[in-house]
């Protein structure tokens, strides 16, 4: 049973686009929304992160925006380039669950020039 | 900048072979996982380990097993590998349990069984 659902499997967006990426979760004791990116060849980095008491968090082009009541929140990539083509995953973890991440599905995004 | 190495970047191995995939990190992180990526199914728990010696099972733990006998190095053992294991292995570390620590992941290994 997938506790974290990520839409859509791959995304294909122009250059200076905007790209979005969405995610639905299930247990309400979730209580930390990171995005990680992930280049080919390489392993998942940290990208950005939300809490839930707030509904938007923005770092330069990337934003999460966040829906507590609706459980659900996503990714905006603003102005896309192609450096950003790569997947990304949505997880969530709770407090006490020892640092412990559920993963979504992942996103493939492609970033045509 | 914490650096998660895994021993292979890719491997090949039979049906039935035991097999090791080691992953060290050089930040003196308490935390280490095992995921496995496959594609529409995002990161999966296989182990995880708090502590030298000690493991908890994760989502996906059957035909695998862990060792931790030092801090920096976390091992996953496939005991007698079979086709459906083959995948990408993800090793990841962190600082410690609270939820907001980052995990910090190796480059991975893609594993084919034959």
């Amino acid at each position: 049973q997938q506790q974290v659902k990520q839409s859509p499997q791959s995304l294909i967006v122009q250059k200076g686009g905007i790209s979005i990426i969405n995610c639905a979760y299930e247990n309400t004791a979730f209580d930390y929304f990171p995005w990680y990116q992930q280049f080919p060849g390489k392993g998942p980095a940290l990208l950005i992160a939300i809490r839930p008491d707030v509904s938007e968090k923005k770092e330069g082009r990337f934003t999460i925006s966040f829906n507590k009541s609706a459980k659900q929140f996503s990714l905006h990539i603003m102005d896309s380039q192609p450096g950003d083509s790569a997947t990304y995953f949505c997880a969530a973890s709770k407090d006490n669950a020892g640092n412990m991440l559920t993963f979504g599905g992942g996103t493939r995004l492609m970033v045509k020039p | 900048d914490v650096k998660v190495t895994q021993s292979s970047r890719y491997l090949v191995k039979r049906t039935g072979e035991k097999v090791f995939l080691e992953c060290v990190q050089d930040m003196d992180h308490e935390n280490m996982f095992w995921y496995r990526q496959d594609p529409g199914l995002g990161l999966r728990l296989i182990y995880f380990s708090y502590d030298v010696k000690m493991k908890e099972k994760g989502d996906i733990p059957e035909g695998y097993s862990v060792s931790r006998e030092k801090k920096e190095r976390f091992s996953l053992i496939l005991e007698s590998a079979s086709t459906n294991q083959t995948s990408m292995y993800l090793c990841a570390s962190s600082l410690g349990r609270l939820s907001y620590q980052p995990q910090h992941f190796g480059d991975g290994t893609r594993l084919s069984i034959l």
